[in-house]
């Protein structure tokens, strides 16, 4: 069961500029563990978006940043465009799990 | 950069046990933690745990202690995921996807396709 709680879904139009919040606990993201988040494109296993909370893998757009404060973090995603419908997650190691935990899951429209 | 190949779709009644491989291509496979994670119908991402090949021991969610085995063998470059005693709600798709190193709070770079376990009564 998720741990991390996102937005159940967000849209924009062509261009503009969309956040996804995670809010986590004192056990995940508060203690300090590194956010990363994965996105899912209907269909097709997750891929690494953003980790370490800022940092993008190499080939991701510099669309997509990412941030972290206190027991939250976001991701948002700037111009966007039709290939950024997805699902998106954001995850950290929990403390008390003894490993990762998932965000509920936040899908991304553009209208 | 790993490649993950899944082993096929399967169709299991409840009760019983199913098995799935990850076998890795590309990289070197004691360099790698691999971990599972599952994903049930319309539903989000579920970590269920993990090995470290050159290290031994498996790590389980607690939610799937007594029921999950996880294995690694070097010389098939593979990884495995058991889980016994399936129910219907088991049914999802299950993903391996691998961590670059030992660090467990590291992100999962690279991922499986995904196997589909179907369970039924």
């Amino acid at each position: 069961q998720s741990v991390l709680t996102q937005p159940p879904s967000v849209s924009g139009a062509p261009g503009q500029r969309v956040t996804i919040s995670c809010s986590g606990h004192s056990s995940n993201i508060g203690a300090l563990y590194d956010v990363h988040w994965y996105q899912q494109v209907p269909g097709a296993a997750p891929k690494l978006l953003i980790f370490d909370n800022t940092k993008r893998p190499s080939g991701v757009p510099d669309r997509f940043s990412g941030s972290k404060s206190g027991t939250s973090a976001s991701l948002a995603i700037t111009g966007l465009q039709a290939e950024d419908e997805a699902d998106y997650y954001c995850s950290a190691h929990d403390s008390l799990l003894k490993g990762y935990v998932f965000g509920t899951g936040t899908r991304v429209t553009v209208l | 950069q790993v490649q993950l190949v899944q082993s096929g779709a399967e169709v299991k009644k409840s009760g019983s046990s199913v098995k799935v491989s990850c076998k890795t291509s590309g990289g070197t496979f004691n360099r790698y933690t691999f971990n599972w994670v599952r994903q049930a119908p319309g539903q989000g991402l579920e970590w269920m745990g993990g090995i470290i090949p050159v290290f031994g021991p498996p790590f389980y969610a607690h939610d799937f202690q007594g029921r999950l085995t996880i294995t690694a063998d070097e010389s098939a470059s593979a990884a495995y995921m058991e889980l016994s005693n399936l129910r219907s709600d088991d049914t999802a798709v299950y993903y391996c996807a691998t961590v670059d190193g030992y660090n467990r709070e590291d992100p999962l770079r690279a991922w499986g396709q995904g196997t589909l376990v179907t369970v039924s009564s």
